[in-house]
């Protein structure tokens, strides 16, 4: 059963572009989580979606990010017209239910850079 | 609101040395709690968890008690090694749908 899979692993971008992220969840996992980790910070939540639905967007930026996770395909998390303060690790996370005590499954991240 | 305080890194210690990570949290309620590791260039990965007060979660030698009287939860182990270099997360889930996060601590293990 393959992991969490997130692509591309790094991507580079000016300032003024579009960044997409992609995020496949494990086999069987309906809900998808986002999370940005800037330098020597932890991981701080960004948006929990299920399918076809946002569920939690607290830790979203309500400018220039947005998150889907259409019935078919992988999750997407999209930053316009970056910036260079938006050059973090990105990482998303899928679990089979949802509560407390539901582990998370973890990517291996996106590293975004923004020059 | 739920928070996590861990110690600051770099850790570095010996291989074979005792190891301690301290971590304490702010909730309210009966949060979860759980240890991460990072590896260079990976994801995180769950380490080992504990979901009420006094419990004590373990895996590869590594273990934390869940200390309500004291909202802590150390990261302990007897004898590390190499292969533990990593940076190390403790997190909480306190009954909604995200994970909070400490900033993480680097630990270095010399040969």
């Amino acid at each position: 059963n393959a992991g969490v899979m997130q692509n591309p692993r790094h991507l580079v971008r000016r300032r003024g572009q579009e960044a997409r992220l992609r995020c496949s969840p494990m086999k069987g996992h309906s809900h998808v989580y986002w999370y940005r980790q800037l330098p020597e910070e932890g991981l701080k939540f960004m948006v929990y979606l299920q399918k076809e639905n946002i569920i939690d967007e607290s830790g979203m930026p309500k400018e220039r990010f947005s998150a889907e996770f259409p019935k078919e395909g992988p999750s997407i998390l999209r930053i316009q017209q970056v910036v260079r303060g938006d050059s973090a690790a990105y990482f998303c996370a899928s679990s089979l239910t949802t509560g407390q005590l539901v582990e998370q499954f973890f990517g291996p991240g996106t590293r975004l850079t923004v020059l | 609101g739920n928070s996590v305080t861990q110690m600051e890194g770099p850790v570095t210690l010996s291989e074979e040395a005792f190891l301690t990570i301290n971590c304490t949290y702010t909730a309210t309620g009966y949060p979860s709690l759980f240890w991460y590791v990072q590896y260079p260039g990976e994801g995180l990965q769950l380490l080992l968890k504990a979901t009420k007060a006094d419990d004590k979660g373990s895996n590869k030698g590594f273990e934390a008690t869940y200390r309500k009287e004291t909202t802590s939860f150390h990261l302990e182990k007897g004898s590390v090694q190499v292969s533990d270099s990593a940076v190390y997360f403790c997190a909480l889930s306190g009954g909604d749908d995200k994970i909070i996060f400490g900033k993480g601590t680097r630990l270095h293990i010399l040969p």
